[in-house]
C-alpha cells in the first residue's frame, strides 16, 4: 500500500519561513494537498493540486512537489498557523492517502 | 454556504453496527463525489470511504472492506454509511468531506464537516 511520511514536528518563530515536507515513492508524480487542522476543529483544505490555494487561504501558504517529496512552505509564519499539518495523495491502488502528520508550533 | 452534518455516533458494543448520516446543503450534493474520514483519538487523519457523484464507484479503506459501506440518497442530500462488526480499533472521530472537484480525484476534500463520534467499547 501507498504511504506518505511526514516529520512529526516543526518549530518556527513568528515572521519566519516554516517548511513541512512529505514523502513518498514518486509522489511527484501524483498531486498533494495540504490541510490544516487546528485544536478541537475539522481540517481545512490550504493547498490542492500541489500549488493551488482554494479560496480565502492566504498567499503566504505554497506549496510544491517533485522526485518523491512534496513541500508546505508558509511564510511569515504567525501565531495563527499553529496547528497540525497533513498531506494527502491519490493512489490508483490504495486510492486516498494521508500523512501521519506535523505538528507545527511557533514560539 | 455549504454545511456538512453528521450525525448517528455513539457508543456500542464490539461487533455491533452502527450507521452514520451526513446531511449536506449549500452546494450541488448530487455532482460530488463524497467521503468519509476518521481520526482515532490523538490520532491523524484516516480515509475511510467514497462514493462517486451518483453512487456507481465506492471505494474503502482495506482496514474496513467488507464491514463498512457507504451510500448517498442524491434526492435527499445525504451521505450514509453502515458500519458493522465493528471493532475497538474503529473508534474514532467520523467526518464527512466533499470533494473540491466534480470532475478530478486529484483536487482534496474542500469542505468537511464536524465530526461524529463513535465509541467501541464492551
Amino acid at each position: 500500500s501507498y504511504e506518505l511520511t511526514q516529520p512529526p514536528s516543526v518549530s518556527v518563530s513568528p515572521g519566519q519561513t516554516a517548511t513541512i515536507t512529505c514523502s513518498g515513492d514518486k509522489l511527484g508524480y501524483k498531486y498533494a494537498c495540504w490541510y490544516q487542522q487546528k485544536a478541537g476543529q475539522s481540517p481545512v483544505l490550504v493547498i490542492s493540486q500541489d500549488n493551488r490555494r482554494p479560496s480565502g487561504i492566504p498567499e503566504r501558504f505554497s506549496g510544491s512537489n517533485s522526485g518523491n517529496t512534496a513541500t508546505l512552505t508558509i511564510s511569515a509564519t504567525q501565531a495563527m498557523d499553529e496547528a497540525d499539518y497533513y498531506c494527502q495523495a491519490w493512489d490508483s491502488n490504495t486510492h486516498w492517502v494521508f500523512g501521519g502528520g506535523t505538528k507545527l508550533t511557533v514560539l | 454556504q455549504v454545511q456538512l452534518v453528521e450525525s448517528g455516533g455513539g457508543v456500542v458494543q464490539p461487533g455491533g453496527s452502527l450507521r452514520l448520516s451526513c446531511a449536506a446543503s449549500g452546494f450541488a450534493f448530487s455532482s460530488f463525489g463524497m467521503h468519509w474520514v476518521r481520526q482515532a483519538p490523538g490520532k491523524g487523519l484516516e480515509w475511510v470511504a467514497f462514493i462517486q457523484y451518483e453512487g456507481s464507484k465506492k471505494y474503502f479503506a482495506d482496514s474496513v472492506k467488507g464491514r463498512f459501506t457507504i451510500s448517498r440518497d442524491n434526492s435527499k442530500n445525504t451521505l450514509y454509511m453502515q458500519m458493522n462488526s465493528l471493532r475497538t480499533e474503529d473508534t474514532a472521530i467520523y467526518f464527512c468531506a466533499k470533494d473540491r472537484d466534480s470532475s478530478s480525484w486529484y483536487a482534496g476534500l474542500d469542505y468537511w464537516g464536524q465530526g461524529t463520534l463513535v465509541t467501541v467499547s464492551s
